[in-house]
């Protein structure tokens, strides 16, 4: 099975600060990972897909780059609505599998 | 809109069984696959079941195979999850996901998702 591993795993941050969390896949999973947004007592809300597409609807403050094994979820001008955990997910093959999250809180 | 409403949940002992419901509306159900993913509390995403849209294949994480069983009624546009011999470790929130694609095992992401409903093993 495919590993999927973030960092950091608590991120303190300010409103308008530049956010960048880090996701590490155990081998080559191309561009097929997808970072998803999960606020308190919600369910997951998708944010970019094939590493860097931007799903619609969601603010272009968001971005993501990487392939291969090396990925990175950036929010350029952190908002008081973006402190949440992201979780960074895989889908090159079954299994499917997530990191472990990464909490942005406020500093 | 696309609408995921899970049900089926509750509090159940020890090796009992459970079988959870997924209610899809605003697509085309059948031309989709389907997944659940359960998020223990506090803990972060494991998935645990896919099926394709046609309900012909289906896919199941090591900790739950041979217990779980995931189907699909695509003429009641709703997806199934049947748990048996339920350990503690089940306990957890379980998600239905709808799959950007139709196989399986295809490559997609998951682009919308349920509310949840809970699932609590104890005796």
């Amino acid at each position: 099975d495919i590993q999927m591993t973030q960092s950091p795993s608590t991120l303190s941050a300010s409103v308008g600060d530049r956010v960048t969390i880090t996701c590490r896949a155990s081998q080559s999973i191309s561009s097929w990972l997808a970072w998803y947004q999960q606020k308190p007592g919600k369910a997951p809300k998708l944010l970019i897909y094939k590493a860097s597409s931007l799903e619609s609807g969601v603010p272009s403050r968001f971005s993501g780059s990487g392939s291969g094994t090396e990925f990175t979820l950036t929010i350029s001008s952190l908002q008081p609505d973006d402190f949440a955990t992201y979780y960074c997910q895989h889908y090159n093959s079954y299994p499917w599998t997530f990191g472990q999250g990464t909490k942005v809180e406020i500093k | 809109e696309v609408q995921l409403l899970e049900s089926g949940g509750g509090l159940v002992q020890p090796g009992g069984s459970l079988r959870l419901s997924c209610a899809a509306s605003g697509f085309t159900f059948s031309s989709y696959a389907m997944s659940w993913v359960r998020q223990a509390p506090g803990k972060g995403l494991e998935w645990v079941s896919a099926i394709s849209g046609s309900g012909g294949t289906t896919y199941y994480a090591d900790s739950v195979k041979g217990r779980f069983t995931i189907s699909r009624d695509n003429s009641k546009n709703t997806l199934y999850l049947q748990m048996n011999s339920l350990r503690a470790e089940d306990t957890a929130l379980y998600y239905c996901a709808k799959r950007s694609g139709s196989a399986a095992a295809g490559i997609s992401y998951f682009d919308y998702w349920g509310q949840g409903t809970l699932v609590t093993v104890s005796s």
